[in-house]
């Protein structure tokens, strides 16, 4: 099976950096994807993280620990826009299972 | 160059009724899934299918629950004798199949179908 804990709600100020963590539990590892959701909205692909390290993709960046089942999800220079909520998925061939997702808010 | 898209968008029914939720994923995919959305939850997989076979069903939350997918491609999710609990949005996603050196591919998901049972 799969446990994914996720912080329920984050509030970060605009133009500063926020950190969403991810920690999970799988029974085989196939690495972690990061979605975004607006609210109202479906979800949106933002990265898959399959080796160790930091991956950086403009103002986001995702990291991830193997070892550890441990992931992050980096924003930078927060937007107005990036209040939404950030979804982790450890991929799998079948039952895909989400977290419940982090609900951020970025305040002016 | 059209995404995964799903009819209706909106779907307002009376309990009792059945509903049929239409899914078209992008041409091409071979991987299909259902999830179902509360508001302000989390989502919830119901059902994924591998071109038309579903070799994975343990998320349908009761025997009212069925899907089915033709020609690996258009797939229905039908909800017989609704239930004011079934009250959601219901999204499909689709991913392509795996190719060399990459296991797996992300998820693009749908508009979603916003079920009211009334």
């Amino acid at each position: 099976g799969q446990n994914i804990d996720q912080p329920t709600e984050m509030t970060a100020t605009e133009g500063a950096i926020v950190q969403i963590n991810c920690t999970y539990q799988t029974s085989g590892f196939n690495g972690l994807f990061w979605y975004q959701q607006h609210a109202g909205e479906a979800p949106t692909f933002l990265s898959y993280n399959v080796l160790d390290g930091l991956e950086e993709k403009g103002r986001f960046s995702s990291f991830l620990s193997r070892s550890k089942g441990y992931s992050y999800l980096l924003l930078k220079e927060l937007q107005m826009k990036d209040s939404a909520s950030y979804l982790c998925a450890p991929p799998n061939a079948g039952k895909s299972t989400f977290g419940d997702g982090t609900t951020l808010t970025v305040k002016p | 160059g059209a995404g995964v898209s799903q009819s209706p968008s909106n779907k307002v029914t009376e309990k009792g009724k059945d509903v049929e939720l239409r899914c078209d994923p992008i041409s091409g995919h071979t991987a299909l899934y259902w999830y179902r959305q509360r508001l302000g939850q989390g989502l919830e997989f119901l059902i994924y299918f591998q071109g038309n076979s579903a070799p994975d069903k343990s998320g349908l939350p009761s025997d009212r629950f069925s899907a089915e997918r033709t020609g690996e491609s258009v797939s229905t999710l039908t909800i017989q004798r609704t239930q004011q609990e079934d009250s959601a949005v219901y999204l499909c996603a689709s991913t392509r199949a795996p190719t060399a050196g990459t296991s797996y591919n992300e998820q693009f998901f749908g508009p979603g179908t916003r079920l009211t049972v009334l």
